[in-house]
């Protein structure tokens, strides 16, 4: 079965520290993995797209980690403000003619002053 | 900015009634999307539109739901008759089908509540 499965579910951090968030998939065929950022109350906005051969990709103090052989990916973010405090969402679009996207639950990230 | 337009941003009704969700794709985008999210389920796909043919409604429970695109500008989700239980925020998306690799852009979505 295709599954997206993001840990951990919700995180707090102190402002200015770093972390990172995982996100294990099991989607096959496999197109790309997407970072979404959800703030409260909007829709999700995208972060990051990355296709098997990349693994790496950055945006802004965002960088996403891909490794496609132990299908695993993390979100790592730098120096956090409190801006970050929203929900990041882990999608895989598997291969094929739909192209269909498969979602992760989300970690909730809050960031304290 | 270019962006994807839901309307109403709220919508509160009872539980019978007929619901219209509408969305206006970003201009030039073929693919559109509508998704279903809940606290519990997570962002759950209902229907796939490219170039405005229905691909993908196999996540929409068909007696109740229906998804158009009348024109490349709008599209539109229906609930009749709606039940307590479609209470969700419902997201509309858009896209660019020529690379796979392209984003989705999503509206802020229809926060429906059904009494």
């Amino acid at each position: 079965k295709n599954q997206v499965e993001q840990s951990p579910q919700s995180l707090i951090i102190l402002e200015g520290k770093n972390c990172t968030l995982q996100c294990n998939y099991t989607v096959s065929p496999f197109s790309n993995l997407r970072w979404y950022k959800q703030d409260t109350g909007r829709g999700p906005v995208s972060l990051t797209i990355m296709t098997f051969s990349e693994n790496t990709k950055s945006n802004g103090r965002y960088t996403a980690t891909l490794d496609a052989d132990t299908k695993q990916s993390s979100l790592h973010i730098t120096a956090s403000q409190l801006s970050d405090s929203a929900s990041y969402i882990c999608v895989v679009a598997g291969g094929g003619a739909t192209n269909k996207l498969i979602f992760g639950t989300g970690t909730l990230l809050a960031v304290q002053p | 900015d270019a962006r994807v337009t839901q309307t109403p941003r709220h919508k509160v009704t009872e539980m019978g009634q007929e619901v219209t969700m509408r969305c206006q794709p970003i201009l030039g985008h073929n693919t559109v999307f509508w998704y279903r999210q809940t606290m519990m389920q997570g962002l759950e796909l209902l229907a796939y539109f490219r170039n405005r043919a229905p691909l993908d409604d196999s996540g929409m429970p068909k007696d109740r739901f229906s998804a158009e695109m009348p024109d490349a500008t709008l599209a539109t989700l229906k609930i009749q008759p709606s039940e307590p239980r479609d209470s969700a925020v419902y997201f509309c998306a858009s896209g660019l089908d020529s690379s796979y690799n392209s984003p989705l852009h999503f509206g802020n979505g229809t926060r429906l509540t059904v009494t």
